[in-house]
């Protein structure tokens, strides 16, 4: 199997532009997670999905970021608009069961300017 | 609700020296204990995990890490650091029951000199 793998790998826009991430986890996988990780506040989940329900947004930092997984080998994260906060590196994860191991993407660095 | 903790935001130690990283969790239940490594500009990568059975885990690249129920640790230990080593390690802890998902410590960054 490739992995998980996300697009883009980078990303530079503009204040209040939109910026969409993208991942495809691994086949097979229910479970599929988005993390953002800063230096500031290490490593955070911000969504999960079960079979392509969201399960927990509690951390989603606020409506501007929104996620969906409109089938099980797709998932997207959206920023509407983008601030210079938002800058960090995106990961997607998945898993076979919520509890167990997650497999790590290569992650999108995203810098807004 | 679980919770880990990593002492030690940076360790540094001598190439060939002894690698030990500290890892303490809070688990209602029986955890579930990962221990993953990020190289820089990478994602994160297991390195090894402990969910039933033996307490003493074997992983990649020769580290290890013993489950203690009493201490409610997972330490993570490789005998003799290597250059190739340096990179950062997160601690991570779930429980078998219902829809836990894994819950990560802040990491610990590993310097290595020669």
């Amino acid at each position: 199997d490739a992995g998980v793998i996300q697009s883009p790998r980078h990303e530079v826009t503009e204040m209040g532009q939109e910026v969409t991430l993208r991942c495809k986890p691994i086949s097979g996988h229910d479970y599929l997670f988005w993390y953002r990780q800063t230096m500031m506040r290490g490593l955070e989940l911000l969504i999960y999905f079960n079979n392509n329900v969201p399960i927990d947004d509690s951390g989603m930092p606020e409506d501007r970021f929104s996620a969906k997984m409109p089938n099980a080998s797709f998932s997207t994260l959206k920023i509407q608009p983008s601030e210079p906060r938002d800058s960090a590196v995106y990961f997607c994860a998945s898993s076979l069961y919520s509890q167990e191991t997650q497999y790590f993407g290569p992650g999108t660095r995203l810098l807004v300017l | 609700a679980q919770s880990v903790t990593q002492l030690g935001s940076h360790v540094s130690v001598s190439e060939g020296a002894l690698v030990l990283l500290r890892c303490n969790y809070s688990s209602s239940v029986p955890p579930y204990l990962f221990w993953y490594v990020q190289y820089p500009n990478q994602g994160l990568q297991l390195l090894l995990k402990y969910t039933t059975g033996a307490t003493l885990v074997k992983g990649i690249n020769g580290f290890e890490a013993e489950f203690k129920k009493s201490e409610t640790s997972f330490h993570l230990t490789k005998p003799s650091a290597h250059m190739s080593d340096a990179a950062e390690y997160f601690c991570a802890v779930s429980e078998n029951s219902g829809y836990s998902t894994l819950t990560f410590g802040k990491g610990t960054m590993l310097l290595v000199s020669p």
